[in-house]
């Protein structure tokens, strides 16, 4: 298995242009997340999701749009790039049950200047 | 809204040395995770807590969690150099699958 993977590893955007992050896990899990980690702080929920066609806000959604329209992907579309958000970003997958533990990706390195 | 605090942010500690870092939250929750950062790196899992009283170990870390005062210890016994990363506390507020991540406490151990 694979696990969680993510792409690309890392990006430089200029400030307006568009981009899509991928995302995907081969675990069959039914719940999938982004976050960001600005540099020194802890990670910020952005979108989840709790099955393919189902998604939801978390702490920080502005400036982001996800689908999930399979299990396997769930793609973070940046539009309008700013410089608040360069960021690395996260993903995770979870099986859900009582322990719901969050399997990570290695993340990707966003720079917006 | 469910908040996460952490403390000390910064932790500096000799090889040997016992330390404990804190996890508080806010509102009730049914899971608390522990995670450990290294620099560069994706989250590793450490530790999944769900009842009060709740104490699990593995090497040289052990976590525990009260319920009743919301808080969340994460012991360090006989630190040692690999033990060097950040450590990150996730709540998750009852009965959804958000989380709410601490600011995560960096821990340097000293040889």
């Amino acid at each position: 298995n694979a696990g969680v993977t993510q792409t690309p590893k890392f990006r430089i955007l200029k400030i307006g242009q568009s981009m899509t992050l991928q995302c995907a896990q081969d675990m069959n899990h039914n719940y999938m997340y982004w976050y960001r980690q600005d540099p020194g702080m802890g990670l910020k929920l952005i979108y989840y999701s709790v099955g393919a066609g189902i998604t939801d806000k978390g702490e920080v959604p502005n400036g982001y749009n996800v689908s999930r329209s399979t299990t396997e992907d769930f793609p973070l579309r940046l539009e309008l790039a700013a410089p608040s958000q360069t960021s690395v970003y996260f993903c995770a997958s979870s099986l859900g049950g009582i322990y719901n533990e969050q399997f990570f990706g290695p993340g990707t390195r966003l720079t917006v200047l | 809204e469910l908040k996460v605090e952490q403390n000390p942010l910064f932790l500096s500690m000799q090889e040997g040395k016992n330390y404990t870092i804190y996890c508080n939250y806010s509102t009730t929750s049914d899971r608390l995770y522990w995670y450990r950062q290294d620099p560069g790196k994706s989250l590793e899992s450490l530790f999944v807590l769900l009842s009060n009283g709740a104490v699990k170990q593995e090497g040289r870390l052990m976590a525990s969690l009260d319920t009743k005062a919301r808080l969340s210890t994460l012991h360090i016994t006989a630190a040692v150099h690999d033990l060097s990363a950040t450590y990150f506390c996730a709540v998750s507020t009852s009965g959804t699958y958000k989380y709410i991540f601490g600011t995560g406490t960096r821990l340097k151990v000293l040889a």
